[in-house]
């Protein structure tokens, strides 16, 4: 089955300043790759997503880059604001699979104002 | 407010209560799931429903025993659980077929087998 491996862990950055956070997958037929962000007390909630058809996807402060061939997938984070402090998770699926989404081991971003 | 609502938001049981967890879904959606978060773990996916149907069941204990009496609502029987049951278990609906789509999560059930 799909593995889905995440780093760093945690992660510290200064207001301001930008955040990468990194996934490889294990197998080459998945094709559907969301983050999802989870705040204290809330469940995991959609940030981005990308497909497996373009290399880069980018909305307002926050972007997903995905190389296929090396199996990997990154979220990058610009000019970070305190409110970005949470949790952040990447996951793969297969059109096939439904939504059954293989989770990375999350990150926890802390943003120091 | 994502459209996915579960109940209780907390639950302590003992190891040889019955219990149930409830999750309702407003968005319209024909698939849910249950996920379980445990700390440093990342998180499982339990159960699949596709159209009220169970079509996953990723080697979960038979102390957890989900329901799906229609497409909008999803349960989880729990029985004689053990502490390591502890964690946080999360209900999402999506629309199955065709492309993937988001899927929706709620805030979780926490809970505390003693």
């Amino acid at each position: 089955g799909e593995n889905v491996e995440q780093h760093p862990s945690t992660l510290s950055v200064q207001e301001g300043d930008s955040a990468v956070i990194k996934c490889t997958y294990s197998d080459s037929a998945s094709n559907y790759f969301p983050w999802y962000k989870q705040e204290l007390g809330k469940g995991p909630q959609l940030i981005i997503d990308i497909r497996s058809n373009v290399g880069e996807k980018k909305d307002q402060r926050i972007a997903v880059t995905l190389n296929k061939t090396a199996k990997h997938f990154s979220l990058h984070i610009t000019e970070t604001q305190p409110e970005d402090s949470a949790v952040y998770f990447c996951a793969a699926s297969m059109n096939n699979a439904g939504n059954m989404l293989t989770f990375g081991g999350g990150t926890r971003l802390m943003v120091k104002p | 407010e994502t459209g996915v609502t579960q109940t209780p938001r907390h639950l302590v049981m003992g190891m040889t209560n019955k219990k149930s967890l409830k999750c309702e879904q407003h968005l319209g959606h024909n698939a849910m799931y249950w996920y379980k978060q445990s700390a440093k773990k990342p998180l499982e996916l339990m159960f699949v429903y596709n159209f009220k149907e169970q079509t996953e069941n990723n080697s979960v204990p038979s102390r957890f025993s989900p329901e799906c009496p229609n497409s909008s609502h999803l349960f989880l029987h729990l029985h004689t659980l053990q502490p390591e049951d502890s964690a946080l278990y999360l209900c999402a609906s999506s629309q199955s077929g065709g492309l993937n789509t988001e899927a929706f999560f709620g805030q979780g059930t926490r809970l505390t087998v003693v």
